[in-house]
């Protein structure tokens, strides 16, 4: 069966980086998208990015251009999202979640609390 | 690339129905039928009720359903039960290999 596990909880301090990671199991890792989408406390999903893991190629969303990279390490079956220069509306749960043929998400990770606090 | 636009809340009683609408526009819900919907709830992981605007994943209740017209997807929830409480997110293909989502909707079950 599918499954996506993420890293554990992170306390970073304004200005850091963190690199949450997603590692995949139950399916061929480079025959399919990930993507990240983030959640802060009571607010929306909002959509991040993409890594084909076949060929490494990447796509993210307008807001998070130039401050957040994904990457992947086919040997582990793993894909790695970094945010840098974190700031306090950087809080959040992100989750990884593999993307399907018609852009929907069937599997998701259980999700990693990134806290941004001084 | 602004939010898909969704109630903030709904509610109803057990056994009723209710329609959660997602209101975008031309460059995305009204593009494509590439909207999924998701029910989250608390603490835990979104999960996919339907895809491709109508579709459900093998395991999803009947009693979900979903429909489009124009630049506004709608999910219904009928013969409501109280595990059905959740916040309910919309999502949609964007263009250019771009996903977006709506705001959420928090249904409550009366």
């Amino acid at each position: 069966q599918v499954q996506l596990v993420q890293s554990g909880a992170e306390v970073k301090k304004p200005g850091a980086s963190v690199k949450v990671s997603c590692k995949a199991s139950g399916y061929t890792f480079t025959s399919y998208v990930m993507h990240w989408v983030r959640q802060a406390p009571g607010q929306r999903l909002e959509w991040m990015g993409w890594i084909n893991a076949g060929n490494g190629n990447t796509k993210y969303s307008e807001k998070f251009q130039g401050r957040v990279t994904i990457t992947r390490d086919t040997s582990a079956s793993t894909v790695y999202m970094e945010v840098s220069s974190l700031g306090s509306e950087d809080t959040a749960v992100y989750y990884c979640a593999r993307y399907s043929s018609s852009w929907y998400f069937e599997y998701w990770g259980q999700g990693t609390l990134v806290t941004v606090s001084s | 690339q602004s939010a898909l636009t969704q109630p903030a809340s709904v509610s109803g009683s057990p056994g009723q129905s209710i329609t959660i609408s997602c209101t975008g526009s031309s460059s995305d819900v009204g593009s494509y039928n590439l909207v999924s919907w998701y029910q989250q709830h608390p603490g835990k992981a979104p999960k996919l009720m339907i895809y491709e605007g109508s579709k459900r994943p093998s395991g999803v209740s009947n009693r979900f359903s979903g429909s489009k017209s124009g630049n506004t997807a709608s999910l219904t929830i009928s013969g409501l039960q109280a595990e059905d409480e959740a916040d309910y997110y919309c999502c949609s293909y964007a263009g250019s290999t771009t996903l977006v989502f709506g705001g959420g909707t928090k249904l409550t079950v009366l």
